[in-house]
């Protein structure tokens, strides 16, 4: 069965800093898409970053990228120098693409504290 | 520019009341969706819809039904709310032009049952 595992619930980072959050899928489709999104205090979901199962690359945009492991089957969102409005909760999401399917599977979140 | 609103944003209500949550998008999205957020839990898929008049159940239905009368609405309704049922909900569209559309979300809606 399809399935997002984010082992980190929290984690601290300093200012400047890089950092990653972990997430892992379980997914016996070889089609399909990995999504993180971010949700600051104030409760809103904004979507970061986009990779898809076939892409050679790491996605990246602005200071995240995605740590496209697929033999491993991680995802992992790298943050680069860290700022205190990346404070917030971090979910990574799958979507499989079978025959028009297009539901998503969320993770249980990483909360990430930036320190001054 | 495109949008995608709920109603009410806060709602308290009493164990036993039918509840309607409403999400009304204007991407032209065929695609909806209402998760619930809870501590520990992530987003939860509970009912999702993939046109006019098409409704599925996602991985936490009970106690839940949505209808789909037209592209931009898809209210969710709590038959007899729960204290179980306390929670933040979500509502939220994608296109479905290719596996690469992601999810826009509504502000959300916090539900308290007493």
């Amino acid at each position: 069965a399809q399935k997002i595992t984010q082992t980190q619930p929290g984690m601290f980072v300093q200012e400047k800093e890089a950092v990653t959050l972990d997430c892992t899928y379980d997914t016996s489709d070889q089609s399909y898409g990995l999504f993180w999104y971010k949700q600051p205090s104030s409760g809103e979901m904004i979507f970061l970053i986009y990779q898809g199962s076939y892409d050679e690359q790491n996605a990246t945009e602005g200071r995240y990228s995605l740590n496209f492991q697929k033999a491993r089957k991680s995802a992992n969102l790298v943050i680069s120098a860290s700022q205190l409005g990346d404070s917030a909760m971090y979910f990574c999401a799958m979507r499989e693409f079978p025959s028009g399917t297009y539901k998503y599977i969320f993770g249980t979140g990483t909360r990430l504290k930036v320190l001054a | 520019d495109a949008e995608i609103t709920q109603s009410p944003r806060h709602k308290i209500t009493e164990t036993g009341r039918q509840v309607t949550l409403a999400c009304h998008q204007t991407w032209n999205h065929n695609n909806m969706f209402w998760y619930r957020q809870d501590l520990g839990h992530g987003l939860r898929l509970i009912h999702y819809s993939y046109g006019v008049q098409d409704t599925n159940k996602g991985e936490v239905s009970d106690g839940y039904s949505v209808s789909r009368s037209n592209t931009e609405d898809l209210p969710l309704t709590l038959e007899s709310a729960a204290s179980s049922q306390t929670s933040v909900y979500f509502c939220a569209s994608s296109a479905d032009s290719g596996p690469q559309d992601e999810q826009y979300f509504g502000p959300g809606t916090r539900l308290t049952v007493t």
